[in-house]
């Protein structure tokens, strides 16, 4: 069946470090992936998208890998905050599709002061 | 400001009932989305439309309907078929064509009485 996986548990790290999310795929091509912020009781929010022809993409403290052979994005906030607590998606989006999205389970990231 | 309206935020069915969800957006988007979230799980389509006067079913329609008369509006309907219908739903919006980020509401809490 086609799956969609990030890290299950949440994510715990101190304000300053590095976080990095994982975000890995079984049977599928897909043609770009998204990643998105959900805060409690709210909406996601789009953040950054990557095309199968991209390795890396870069947004201010944010960095999106997409590896093809390895089946996996990877998603790192560097220089991490507490507001940047949160439940982080990862969305594919498969060729012919429209915009239609896959989307992951979310991992939940803490950040402490 | 342009966006995307869900109401009510919380909702209440009680059994045997059927209740509609309002999606409204004013971002001139073609293709509109619904979805369920369940705790830990990710977003799960329940149907989507590229076009006015048209849609179709995503991974879970059983249970549900919708109608997408106008471009700015896409209601869901939760039927008494729905058996199990307590979820956080979102309606989504985005450009049709792939690789575009969807825009979300802030979603509705459907609970059963």
């Amino acid at each position: 069946s086609q799956k969609i996986e990030q890290n299950s548990e949440a994510l715990n790290i101190q304000e300053g470090k590095t976080a990095t999310l994982t975000c890995n795929y079984t049977n599928y091509s897909p043609a770009y992936l998204q990643w998105y912020r959900q805060d409690p009781g709210r909406g996601p929010v789009f953040l950054l998208l990557i095309r199968e022809n991209e390795k890396e993409k870069r947004k201010e403290r944010l960095k999106v890998t997409f590896d093809t052979t390895l089946k996996q994005s990877l998603f790192h906030i560097t220089a991490s905050q507490p507001a940047d607590s949160a439940t982080y998606l990862c969305a594919l989006g498969i060729y012919n599709q429209g915009g239609k999205l896959i989307f992951g389970q979310g991992t939940e990231l803490s950040v402490k002061p | 400001d342009g966006g995307i309206t869900q109401s009510p935020k919380y909702l209440f069915r009680k059994e045997g009932q059927n209740v509609t969800l309002s999606c409204e957006q004013n971002l001139n988007h073609d293709a509109m989305y619904w979805y369920r979230q369940d705790p830990g799980q990710g977003l799960r389509l329940i149907y989507y439309s590229q076009i006015v006067n048209d849609f179709q079913k995503g991974d879970i329609a059983e249970g549900y309907s919708v109608s997408r008369e106008k471009k700015e509006s896409f209601p869901l309907t939760v039927t008494s078929a729905q058996k199990n219908p307590t979820a956080f739903y979102l309606c989504a919006s985005s450009i049709s064509r792939g690789n575009q980020p969807q825009h979300f509401g802030d979603g509705t809490r459907l609970s059963i009485l």
